[in-house]
């Protein structure tokens, strides 16, 4: 079955600085996406990357970077010069099906940047 | 279109009480995908509909749950004699199935900020 596993409850920056956060995943299906949200206290998934499994290069958004070595499966966030407003729950997904895009989700980390 | 709605944001209800919770997905996505988070745990999928159809429900969504998409466009989620268990972030979510493998999804699933509901 598929699964997302992020082993980090938290992890500590300091602003201006980069952080990885880390995702491995397991599937058999040769056809997957990954995907990193954001989730701050006020509750809302919001969307930072996607890599597909078909995809050549790493992803990237801005600040975010998608660190994607399929052969160890795994999916690290990189979060290039932190800001104070990153401070939230990160959670790795997974499209466990290609017909139904439902996401399995890991169970986060909580970031927290500093000054 | 400002994105996807969820109503009520909190919700507190007493054991036993019955809960409707509603979703307004953004107006072209024709797949709209109800997920449930307890605390310190990732969302769980609970179902999804495309267009007016569920087409998949959880284990996880017991008889007592209830989720309806009439007419393709908002859809409601009931919870009947809730149980302390069921205090969680109801979240909804709404995608645009395009059909073609490879889409690239994550530019077209986007979640609401959720319902949490508190069952006292």
């Amino acid at each position: 079955a598929q699964k997302i596993t992020q082993t980090q409850p938290g992890m500590f920056v300091q602003e201006k600085e980069a952080v990885t956060l880390d995702c491995t995943y397991d599937t058999s299906d040769p056809s997957y996406g990954l995907f990193w949200y954001k989730q701050p206290s006020s509750g809302e998934m919001i969307f930072l990357i996607y890599q597909g499994s078909y995809d050549q290069q790493n992803a990237t958004e801005g600040r975010y970077s998608l660190n994607f070595q399929k052969a160890r499966k795994s999916a690290n966030l990189v979060i290039s010069a932190s800001q104070l407003g990153d401070s939230a729950m990160y959670f790795c997904a997974m499209r466990e099906s290609v017909d139904t895009d439902k996401l399995i989700f890991g169970t986060g980390t909580r970031l927290q940047v500093f000054p | 279109d400002t994105g996807v709605s969820q109503d009520p944001r909190h919700k507190i209800t007493k054991r036993g009480q019955n809960v409707t919770f509603r979703c307004d997905p953004i107006s072209e996505h024709n797949r709209l995908y109800w997920y449930r988070q307890t605390l310190g745990q990732g969302p769980e999928f609970l179902t999804y509909f495309q267009n007016e159809a569920q087409l998949e429900k959880s284990r996880l969504l017991s008889d007592r749950f209830s989720a309806e998409r009439p007419k393709g466009s908002f859809s409601t989620l009931e919870i009947q004699r809730t149980e302390q268990g069921d205090s969680a972030m109801y979240l909804c979510a709404s995608s645009l199935k395009s059909g073609r493998r490879g889409w690239p999804l994550g530019y077209g699933y986007t979640f609401g900020s959720g319902t949490r509901l508190t069952v006292v």
